[in-house]
C-alpha cells in the first residue's frame, strides 16, 4: 500500500522569502503526484499534478514541484511567496493497488507568511 | 456548471444516531472517494468506488458504510459505531488512470 510523508507540519516564512515543501511517498510501481492547497474556509484546489514526462512541473500561482523518482519525492516550491499563499498544503499519490485506484493524501503543510 | 455537491455544509447529530451524508457529482466521473478531514492529520480515506454497485474500505472504515446505486451518488452513512464522528468529510471523483480528483466543499459533522 501506498502511503504519502510531508515531514513539516507548520512553516512560518515572511513575504518575498523562497518556499519548498518536501513530500516522500512510498510504492514501488507507477504513480500519479498531486499538489493540493486549502485555503482558509475554502475548497481543495488543485495547485499542480504530475503524470509523466518532464519530471518538473508548473503549477497555478507561481508553484512548481520536481518529481524525483530514485528519491520517491515530489517537492514543492515557490522562488517569492506571498502572503496570499497562506494556506494548507496536501501532497497526494494516486496509485493503483490489487488493481484499484486509490488517492492517498500526506498529512498536510500549514504554511504561514508573515507581511 | 459540472462540479460536486456535498450536502449539507454543517450537520448536528446527537451520539447513537446514525447520519448520511450525500455527495452528488455531474461529472460523468466513474470513481467516486470519501475523505475525513481532521485537524494534524490531513486527509485520511473512509471508502472508495470505482464503478457502480462497487466500492472498497479505505484506511478508515470502521463506522462508515456506503452505496453506490447510481454513477452520480455516492452517500457515506456514519454509523454510531463510529467513535469519534465529529470531522469534516470530503467527497471526490475522479476518471480513474488518468484524470485529476476533483473534490466537493465538504460537510461538518458534529455529534454530541
Amino acid at each position: 500500500a501506498q502511503s504519502v510523508s510531508q515531514h513539516n507540519h507548520h512553516v512560518i516564512l515572511s513575504e518575498a522569502a523562497s518556499l519548498e515543501l518536501g513530500c516522500n511517498y512510498s510504492y514501488g510501481g507507477t504513480v500519479n503526484l498531486f499538489w493540493y492547497v486549502q485555503y482558509p474556509g475554502q475548497h481543495l484546489q488543485l495547485l499542480l499534478k504530475y503524470f509523466s514526462g518532464d519530471p518538473l512541473v508548473k503549477g497555478i500561482k507561481g508553484f512548481e514541484a520536481e518529481f524525483i523518482k530514485s528519491k520517491f519525492s515530489f517537492n514543492l516550491r515557490k522562488p517569492s511567496v506571498q502572503w496570499s499563499d497562506t494556506a494548507e498544503y496536501f501532497c497526494a499519490v494516486n496509485a493503483r493497488d490489487f488493481g484499484n485506484e486509490k488517492l492517498t493524501f500526506g498529512t498536510g503543510t500549514r504554511l504561514t507568511i508573515i507581511p | 456548471d459540472g462540479g460536486i455537491t456535498q450536502s449539507p455544509k454543517y450537520l448536528f447529530r446527537k451520539e447513537g444516531q446514525n447520519v448520511t451524508l450525500s455527495c452528488e457529482q455531474n461529472l460523468n466521473h466513474d470513481a467516486m472517494y470519501w475523505y475525513r478531514q481532521d485537524p494534524g492529520q490531513g486527509l485520511r480515506l473512509i471508502y472508495y468506488s470505482q464503478i457502480v454497485n462497487d466500492f472498497q474500505k479505505g484506511d478508515i472504515a470502521e463506522g462508515y458504510s456506503v452505496s453506490r446505486e447510481k454513477k452520480e451518488s455516492f452517500p457515506l452513512t456514519v454509523t454510531s459505531a463510529q467513535k469519534n464522528p465529529t470531522a469534516f468529510y470530503l467527497c471526490a471523483s475522479s476518471i480513474p488512470g488518468t484524470s485529476i480528483p476533483y473534490f466537493g466543499p465538504g460537510t461538518r459533522l458534529t455529534v454530541t
